[in-house]
């Protein structure tokens, strides 16, 4: 069975701080996917990771995927509130296969 | 070019009754999907159509059906609703015919079923 696995579920972190999501995954796959997710609002896609080393940075948020390790991270440079939502990665099957996702908090 | 859109944005249901949520795209997508997100849970996949005239199977598919008579509207029926399906739907769609292309989400249906 196929396990989408991130970590940590839930971060407060201050801004002007870094940090990383990971997202584990058990099978190989090529690529992944992350999402954002606002409070009572649906996801919106923000990285496509394609293949292996690929890494895709926008704005603060920079995406990579290590496809031997199985494993995606989310990196946040110098957060800002603004930032503050769900993440989620998510691994193609039949459909998508979400990880549990990460709430990020950003405190002023 | 409104993307994706569903009907009703929510609903508070009897348990029992019949009740179809509607997901229409503008975007040609050939493939569909229908997912619930469950409180503090990522979603879960519950049925797909890859084409229009195909359906299939997700994660989650027992209470649901689903049809897809053209290219734009995939609508998923639940036959007799149960408590247990309280959630918050989201209809998606990709160009390609598998989860190997991005997908594209509606606003959702917030639907409590008493």
């Amino acid at each position: 069975e196929l396990k989408v696995e991130q970590n940590p579920l839930f971060l407060s972190m201050q801004e002007g701080k870094n940090y990383t999501i990971y997202c584990n995954y058990s099978t190989t796959s090529d690529r992944l996917y992350w999402y954002r997710q606002d409070p009572g609002k649906s996801l919106e896609s923000l990285f496509v990771l394609l293949s292996n080393g690929a890494v895709k940075q926008e704005g603060r948020l920079m995406a990579s995927l290590d496809t031997k390790a199985r494993l995606s991270t989310l990196h946040i440079t110098a957060a800002v509130h603004d930032l503050s939502a769900t993440y989620f990665c998510a691994f193609p099957l039949t459909g998508l296969v979400f990880g549990q996702g990460t709430r990020l908090t950003i405190n002023p | 070019i409104a993307g994706i859109t569903q009907a009703p944005t929510s609903q508070i249901l009897a348990a029992g009754r019949r009740m179809t949520l509607r997901c229409t795209q503008d975007m040609r997508h050939n493939a569909m999907y229908w997912y619930r997100q469950d409180l503090g849970l990522g979603l879960r996949l519950i049925h797909y159509s890859n084409t229009a005239g195909t359906t299939g199977k997700g994660e989650v598919p027992d209470g649901y059906s689903v049809s897809r008579a053209n290219t734009d509207d995939f609508p998923l029926t639940l036959a007799s609703a149960v408590p247990s399906q309280t959630s918050v739907y989201f209809c998606a769609s990709s160009a390609g015919g598998t989860s190997y292309n991005e997908q594209f989400f509606g606003p959702g249906t917030r639907l409590t079923v008493l």
